[in-house]
């Protein structure tokens, strides 16, 4: 079966450190998007990709960056974490338009200290 | 700029019905979503609406109304499942999604 995966599920990681976030899916869709999920503020998008090569700033994309080199995976990668970025980080794929529901990962929940 | 307001938390009753409402401003609409997500878990789509009226699904039903600005969820026969966060979201003409910041509906027995 067809599905969306994250890696790693939890990450602690200190301030000023590098993480990278792995997002993987098998549904061969070509969007995929990033959103970070906090408290009072619902999700919001941080990057997203409309296929191999293409990347996108979001609403929240300051401290954070994508690359897609493949249709299956788009990591997100946090150049210098920071306290702010504590968050639960979901990813999510759709096939080809933005009107076709979205599937979501199970979600990466990143502290960072 | 895109602005979506739905309220925070409510409350209802194991076999009522009840309605979680969602106006929006945008300026360019193309449709809207519906995801419920349980706690802990990813969201799951619901509906998806960009012509007016109301569309049925089962127990759940999504209202749209492009000219008010306006969209609700209702959901019939409430089940103790049914208790979760219920994330309105504007798809709009710049191509992105815009989610609200979601109502937790509790369901009591």
């Amino acid at each position: 079966d067809a599905e969306i995966t994250q890696s790693p599920r939890h990450k602690i990681t200190e301030t000023g450190r590098q993480v990278t976030l792995a997002c993987h899916q098998t549904w061969n869709h070509n969007n995929m998007f990033w959103y970070r999920q906090d408290l009072g503020h619902g999700l919001r998008l941080i990057h997203y990709s409309y296929g191999v090569q293409d990347t996108n700033k979001g609403e929240v994309s300051d401290g954070y960056s994508v690359s897609r080199s493949n249709t299956e995976d788009l990591p997100l990668t946090l150049e210098s974490a920071a306290s702010s970025q504590t968050s639960v980080y979901f990813c999510a794929s759709s096939e080809a338009t933005g009107s076709d529901e979205q599937y979501f990962g199970p979600g990466t929940r990143l502290t960072v200290t | 700029g895109q602005n979506i307001d739905q309220p925070t938390e409510m409350t209802a009753t194991e076999g009522a019905i009840v309605q979680i409402n969602c106006t929006y401003q945008t300026s360019g609409f193309n449709g809207l979503f519906w995801y419920q997500q349980h706690a802990g878990e990813a969201p799951t789509f619901l509906s998806y609406n960009v012509l007016d009226g109301l569309e049925e699904k089962g127990r759940f039903s999504s209202f749209l109304s492009r000219s008010k600005g306006y969209s609700y969820l209702l959901l019939k026969e409430l089940q103790m499942k049914d208790s979760a966060s219920y994330l309105c979201a504007l798809y709009s003409s710049a191509s992105k999604i815009i989610f609200g910041s979601g109502t937790r509906l509790s369901i009591r027995p």
